[in-house]
């Protein structure tokens, strides 16, 4: 079954610096692999996706990530932090044949000035 | 741009009532989902649907039910509100993965209380 670990539940970073947030997944096959941004009260944006191809992908608000097989891995990346950014981000995992995605527990960003 | 609506943003019941959570989608997607979310538990499957009349059990699905009449509508029923029912739900639509636009579209989110 597919599995998707968040390691880190709380980050802190200081304005103006670089993030990455962790994921790893569990899955046989070549995943589909997504990031979700949540603001306090909202449902889940989309950041970005990867399916196929180029495993460095852009999403939006200057987010990237970037899907290394050999690591299992899909961190999310984003050069300079905005208080903006503050929220809670979600990996997920899905697969081709199949209709669901299977999240991770998230990561709780706090951005400090 | 796709749009995932839900009906409520807050809602407040008494135990024991039947409660209906609706959500509407606007862009021909196949696939809905309930989910509910908390504090330390992330998202939870409650109950999804791939076609009209479909419907499959999540993870949690004890204490709910699911009605989908029309493709673009999802409803989950709580038969009895409960206090352990007190969340935040979130509907989710999405096309078939073999969709290069696959992806889940996320509506704002019911946080209902059961008091």
């Amino acid at each position: 079954a597919q599995s998707v670990t968040q390691p880190d539940i709380h980050i802190t970073v200081s304005e103006g610096a670089s993030l990455e947030l962790r994921c790893n997944y569990s899955y046989g096959a070549t995943p589909y692999l997504f990031w979700y941004v949540q603001s306090p009260g909202q449902g889940l944006q989309l950041l970005l996706k990867y399916f196929s191809g180029d495993t460095l992908v852009q999403g939006i608000k200057g987010f990237e990530a970037e899907f290394k097989r050999s690591q299992s891995s899909f961190n999310l990346r984003k050069p300079s932090v905005h208080w903006s950014d503050a929220a809670e981000y979600f990996c997920a995992v899905g697969m081709e044949y199949g209709n669901k995605l299977v999240f991770g527990a998230g990561t709780i960003l706090r951005v400090k000035s | 741009d796709v749009k995932v609506t839900q009906s409520s943003r807050y809602l407040v019941k008494r135990t024991g009532e039947k409660v209906f959570l609706e959500c509407v989608q606007d862009m021909d997607h196949e696939n809905m989902f309930w989910y509910r979310q908390d504090p330390g538990l992330g998202l939870r499957l409650i109950y999804f649907s791939y076609d009209v009349k479909m419907k499959e059990k999540g993870d949690i699905p004890e204490g709910y039910s699911v009605s989908r009449e029309k493709k673009e509508r999802f409803s989950l029923i709580l038969e009895s509100a409960s206090t352990n029912q007190t969340s935040m739900y979130l509907c989710a639509s999405s096309f078939s993965p073999r969709d290069t636009n696959y992806g889940y579209t996320f509506g704002s989110g019911t946080r209902l209380t059961v008091v």
